[in-house]
């Protein structure tokens, strides 16, 4: 079985662009959610999407957004980036809303120039 | 709003029995603790979840006391893999999920 897939793995941006990262959940599981890993803050919940509707949401300003498709697979945005939105980007799938037992992907590491 | 506290650091040596504590105040009632493990470069994985008293895997168990204002993950005969970051996470009255700062447990030979 498949585990959580994101893409890309690394990404370099510039103050100002915008970048969009995907998630591809393992099969059969229809909750995504995303979180921002920094060295300083930890791991901090962004949203969580189950059946294309985002459930929950984190307190990030809204420069951070993101959808979920019909096959679950889920996208997020990050526009007008800033030289602190570098991080480590994380996706959890789980078979149920709000459900703790997820399986992370490996994350994309973006950072911003 | 539920606050999580961990040890940041510990160390301990192969083969010993290794219990990292976390403190939560103010959490569902009705949610699971669950603990995950993390090594450098990879996303975070499910180690064990529990709602009260004990449970136990094949990698660990989990003590929760009664009034649910901590847990501890209890880590048995670690070894060098077991080197890693350890987190807790709970919820709270609000549905949001808070993750404790982890703890990065070193293991010695």
């Amino acid at each position: 079985k498949a585990g959580v897939t994101q893409t890309p793995r690394y990404l370099i941006k510039t103050r100002g662009q915008q970048v969009t990262l995907s998630c591809s959940p393992i099969s059969g599981h229809r909750s995504v959610s995303w979180y921002q890993q920094t060295p300083g803050q930890g791991l901090q919940f962004l949203f969580e999407y189950f059946s294309e509707t985002q459930r929950n949401k984190g307190n990030f300003p809204g420069r951070f957004s993101g959808r979920q498709f019909s096959n679950s697979r889920s996208e997020m945005n990050v526009s007008t980036l800033e030289l602190g939105d570098s991080a480590l980007y994380l996706c959890a799938s789980s078979l149920a809303f709000k459900n703790t037992e997820a399986f992370f992907g490996q994350g994309t590491r973006l950072t911003v120039v | 709003l539920a606050k999580t506290t961990q040890p940041i650091s510990m160390d301990s040596y192969e083969g010993q029995e290794v219990n990292i504590t976390c403190s939560h105040n103010n959490i569902a009632t009705n949610d699971y603790i669950t603990w995950y493990q993390q090594f450098p470069s990879q996303g975070p994985r499910f180690i064990i979840q529990g709602y009260k008293t004990k449970v136990t895997n094949e990698v660990a168990s989990l003590f929760i006391p009664a009034d649910r204002k901590s847990s501890t993950l209890s880590l048995p005969r670690v070894s060098l893999s077991d080197t890693a970051v350890y987190y807790c996470l709970v919820g709270d009255s609000n549905y949001q999920l808070i993750w404790g700062a982890g703890t990065k447990l070193i293991i010695k030979p």
